[in-house]
Protein backbone atom coordinates (compact mmCIF):
# COMPACT_ATOMS: atom_id res chain seq x y z
CA UNK A 1 0.00 0.00 0.00
CA UNK A 2 1.58 3.33 -0.89
CA UNK A 3 0.09 5.19 1.78
CA UNK A 4 3.09 3.22 3.92
CA UNK A 5 6.25 3.54 3.22
CA UNK A 6 9.21 1.69 4.56
CA UNK A 7 12.80 2.62 3.90
CA UNK A 8 15.37 0.75 3.08
CA UNK A 9 13.74 -1.45 1.32
CA UNK A 10 16.91 -4.07 1.57
CA UNK A 11 20.09 -3.69 4.09
CA UNK A 12 22.61 -6.36 4.43
CA UNK A 13 24.81 -5.24 7.81
CA UNK A 14 27.36 -7.27 9.83
CA UNK A 15 26.79 -8.09 13.46
CA UNK A 16 27.43 -5.62 16.33
CA UNK A 17 26.39 -2.57 14.14
CA UNK A 18 23.14 0.14 14.51
CA UNK A 19 20.63 -0.31 12.44
CA UNK A 20 17.01 1.83 11.83
CA UNK A 21 14.22 1.11 9.72
CA UNK A 22 11.86 3.88 8.80
CA UNK A 23 8.39 3.75 8.30
CA UNK A 24 6.58 6.99 7.22
CA UNK A 25 2.05 7.11 6.38
CA UNK A 26 0.03 9.16 4.81
CA UNK A 27 -2.81 7.53 5.85
CA UNK A 28 -3.60 10.04 9.13
CA UNK A 29 -3.48 6.95 11.42
CA UNK A 30 -2.80 6.91 14.77
CA UNK A 31 -1.86 3.42 15.72
CA UNK A 32 1.21 1.82 13.92
CA UNK A 33 3.15 -1.45 14.49
CA UNK A 34 6.34 -2.82 13.89
CA UNK A 35 6.38 -6.84 12.86
CA UNK A 36 9.06 -9.11 12.14
CA UNK A 37 8.24 -12.19 9.10
CA UNK A 38 10.36 -15.50 9.13
CA UNK A 39 9.84 -17.98 6.80
CA UNK A 40 7.10 -20.37 7.58
CA UNK A 41 6.18 -18.38 10.86
CA UNK A 42 3.52 -15.93 9.92
CA UNK A 43 4.00 -12.58 11.27
CA UNK A 44 5.26 -11.79 15.22
CA UNK A 45 4.49 -8.19 17.00
CA UNK A 46 7.86 -6.50 17.78
CA UNK A 47 6.40 -3.08 19.21
CA UNK A 48 3.31 -0.75 18.68
CA UNK A 49 2.16 2.80 19.42
CA UNK A 50 -1.61 4.06 19.85
CA UNK A 51 -0.37 7.71 19.83
CA UNK A 52 2.29 9.54 19.20
CA UNK A 53 3.19 9.49 23.80
CA UNK A 54 2.43 5.45 23.25
CA UNK A 55 4.53 3.27 23.52
CA UNK A 56 4.07 -0.92 23.99
CA UNK A 57 6.17 -3.91 23.87
CA UNK A 58 4.85 -6.95 21.81
CA UNK A 59 6.02 -10.47 21.78
CA UNK A 60 9.17 -10.45 20.86
CA UNK A 61 10.84 -7.08 21.50
CA UNK A 62 14.17 -7.85 23.38
CA UNK A 63 16.72 -6.47 20.99
CA UNK A 64 15.04 -3.94 19.41
CA UNK A 65 13.65 -0.45 20.14
CA UNK A 66 11.18 2.10 18.40
CA UNK A 67 10.64 5.83 18.54
CA UNK A 68 7.36 7.66 17.43
CA UNK A 69 8.91 10.81 15.83
CA UNK A 70 5.05 12.05 14.82
CA UNK A 71 2.02 10.68 14.04
CA UNK A 72 3.30 9.77 10.90
CA UNK A 73 6.57 8.48 11.31
CA UNK A 74 7.42 5.01 13.18
CA UNK A 75 11.30 3.88 13.14
CA UNK A 76 12.52 0.60 14.76
CA UNK A 77 16.05 0.39 15.67
CA UNK A 78 18.71 -2.75 16.01
CA UNK A 79 20.92 -1.81 18.54
CA UNK A 80 23.42 -3.89 18.00
CA UNK A 81 21.94 -6.38 14.97
CA UNK A 82 23.08 -10.39 15.45
CA UNK A 83 22.29 -12.89 12.41
CA UNK A 84 19.28 -14.25 13.97
CA UNK A 85 17.28 -10.59 13.65
CA UNK A 86 18.03 -11.38 9.92
CA UNK A 87 14.54 -11.29 8.54
CA UNK A 88 11.75 -9.41 6.67
CA UNK A 89 10.47 -6.51 8.62
CA UNK A 90 7.29 -4.54 8.19
CA UNK A 91 5.69 -1.62 9.44
CA UNK A 92 1.40 -1.24 9.42
CA UNK A 93 -1.16 1.35 10.87
CA UNK A 94 -4.57 0.84 11.90
CA UNK A 95 -7.01 4.32 11.98
CA UNK A 96 -8.13 3.18 15.80
CA UNK A 97 -11.77 2.69 15.68
CA UNK A 98 -14.16 0.49 13.98
CA UNK A 99 -12.93 -2.56 12.73
CA UNK A 100 -9.49 -1.11 13.22
CA UNK A 101 -7.97 -3.21 10.11
CA UNK A 102 -4.26 -2.59 9.52
CA UNK A 103 -2.76 -1.82 6.37
CA UNK A 104 0.58 -2.75 5.95
CA UNK A 105 4.42 -1.33 4.44
CA UNK A 106 5.92 -3.04 1.51
CA UNK A 107 8.87 -4.24 3.70
CA UNK A 108 12.86 -3.94 4.84
CA UNK A 109 14.13 -7.26 4.00
CA UNK A 110 17.74 -7.31 6.36
CA UNK A 111 20.15 -9.16 6.49
CA UNK A 112 22.76 -9.49 9.37
CA UNK A 113 25.97 -10.96 8.48
CA UNK B 1 23.49 -19.89 13.19
CA UNK B 2 21.32 -19.66 10.21
CA UNK B 3 17.65 -20.09 10.95
CA UNK B 4 15.11 -22.73 9.23
CA UNK B 5 12.39 -21.55 8.56
CA UNK B 6 9.06 -24.23 8.11
CA UNK B 7 7.56 -25.62 4.95
CA UNK B 8 4.08 -23.46 4.82
CA UNK B 9 0.88 -25.72 4.14
CA UNK B 10 0.45 -25.62 0.11
CA UNK B 11 -2.32 -25.85 -1.48
CA UNK B 12 -2.10 -26.06 -5.47
CA UNK B 13 -5.27 -25.21 -7.75
CA UNK B 14 -5.71 -25.47 -11.43
CA UNK B 15 -7.13 -22.23 -13.10
CA UNK B 16 -10.61 -21.71 -12.89
CA UNK B 17 -11.16 -24.11 -9.88
CA UNK B 18 -12.36 -23.16 -6.84
CA UNK B 19 -9.65 -22.58 -3.52
CA UNK B 20 -11.01 -23.54 0.26
CA UNK B 21 -8.22 -22.29 2.42
CA UNK B 22 -8.88 -23.08 6.43
CA UNK B 23 -7.60 -21.54 9.27
CA UNK B 24 -7.82 -22.95 13.22
CA UNK B 25 -8.04 -20.49 15.52
CA UNK B 26 -7.53 -20.91 19.12
CA UNK B 27 -9.01 -18.22 21.37
CA UNK B 28 -12.94 -18.53 22.03
CA UNK B 29 -12.98 -15.00 23.30
CA UNK B 30 -12.11 -13.76 19.71
CA UNK B 31 -14.46 -11.46 17.86
CA UNK B 32 -13.28 -10.38 14.74
CA UNK B 33 -11.53 -12.30 12.34
CA UNK B 34 -9.59 -11.22 8.83
CA UNK B 35 -8.17 -12.29 6.04
CA UNK B 36 -4.85 -11.05 4.89
CA UNK B 37 -3.12 -12.07 1.18
CA UNK B 38 0.65 -11.24 0.76
CA UNK B 39 1.80 -11.75 -2.82
CA UNK B 40 5.88 -12.28 -3.27
CA UNK B 41 8.15 -9.33 -2.56
CA UNK B 42 5.12 -6.91 -1.00
CA UNK B 43 3.51 -6.63 2.31
CA UNK B 44 -0.16 -8.14 3.36
CA UNK B 45 -3.24 -7.00 2.05
CA UNK B 46 -6.76 -6.65 3.21
CA UNK B 47 -9.04 -9.27 1.45
CA UNK B 48 -12.10 -9.33 4.03
CA UNK B 49 -13.07 -10.18 7.31
CA UNK B 50 -16.21 -11.31 9.41
CA UNK B 51 -17.26 -10.59 13.15
CA UNK B 52 -18.21 -13.34 15.29
CA UNK B 53 -21.94 -12.45 14.93
CA UNK B 54 -21.92 -13.86 11.62
CA UNK B 55 -21.16 -17.33 9.85
CA UNK B 56 -20.65 -16.08 6.05
CA UNK B 57 -19.46 -13.15 4.73
CA UNK B 58 -18.94 -12.34 0.88
CA UNK B 59 -16.73 -9.99 -1.32
CA UNK B 60 -15.88 -10.13 -4.87
CA UNK B 61 -14.79 -13.94 -5.90
CA UNK B 62 -14.11 -14.47 -2.22
CA UNK B 63 -16.20 -15.88 0.95
CA UNK B 64 -15.39 -15.85 4.57
CA UNK B 65 -16.86 -18.58 6.52
CA UNK B 66 -16.85 -19.19 10.48
CA UNK B 67 -17.46 -21.51 12.54
CA UNK B 68 -17.24 -21.01 15.91
CA UNK B 69 -18.10 -24.13 17.65
CA UNK B 70 -14.97 -25.95 16.03
CA UNK B 71 -13.01 -22.33 16.08
CA UNK B 72 -12.39 -22.67 12.87
CA UNK B 73 -12.55 -20.40 9.87
CA UNK B 74 -12.18 -20.44 5.45
CA UNK B 75 -11.53 -18.28 3.07
CA UNK B 76 -13.01 -19.73 -0.15
CA UNK B 77 -11.81 -17.87 -3.85
CA UNK B 78 -14.31 -18.26 -6.72
CA UNK B 79 -13.00 -19.18 -10.28
CA UNK B 80 -9.29 -19.26 -9.36
CA UNK B 81 -6.76 -16.91 -11.29
CA UNK B 82 -2.92 -16.58 -11.42
CA UNK B 83 -2.88 -13.19 -9.71
CA UNK B 84 -4.44 -15.19 -6.48
CA UNK B 85 -1.58 -16.92 -6.04
CA UNK B 86 0.10 -15.72 -2.65
CA UNK B 87 0.05 -16.63 0.89
CA UNK B 88 -2.78 -16.53 2.48
CA UNK B 89 -2.86 -15.51 6.72
CA UNK B 90 -5.76 -15.64 8.97
CA UNK B 91 -6.12 -13.31 11.83
CA UNK B 92 -8.03 -13.09 14.98
CA UNK B 93 -8.73 -10.16 17.47
CA UNK B 94 -10.36 -10.60 21.03
CA UNK B 95 -9.90 -8.73 23.84
CA UNK B 96 -6.47 -7.17 23.11
CA UNK B 97 -6.44 -4.74 20.01
CA UNK B 98 -3.40 -6.41 18.64
CA UNK B 99 -4.79 -9.29 16.06
CA UNK B 100 -2.79 -12.54 16.66
CA UNK B 101 -1.34 -13.93 13.08
CA UNK B 102 -1.55 -17.97 11.78
CA UNK B 103 1.81 -19.03 9.84
CA UNK B 104 -0.46 -18.74 6.59
CA UNK B 105 -1.07 -20.53 3.60
CA UNK B 106 0.44 -20.91 0.61
CA UNK B 107 -1.59 -20.79 -3.00
CA UNK B 108 -0.85 -22.32 -5.87
CA UNK B 109 -2.66 -21.73 -9.26
CA UNK B 110 -1.30 -23.40 -12.06
CA UNK B 111 -2.92 -22.29 -15.60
Amino acid sequence: DADVTQTPRNRITKTGKRIMLECSQTKGHDRMYWYRQDPGLGLRLIYYSFDVKDINKGEISDGYSVSRQAQAKFSLSLESAIPNQTALYFCATSEGYGTDTQYFGPGTRLTVL
Amino acid sequence: GESVGLHLPTLSVQEGDNSIINCAYSNSASDYFIWYKQESGKGPQFIIDIRSNMDKRQGQRVTVLLNKTVKHLSLQIAATQPGDSAVYFCAEKGGSYIPTFGRGTSLIVHP
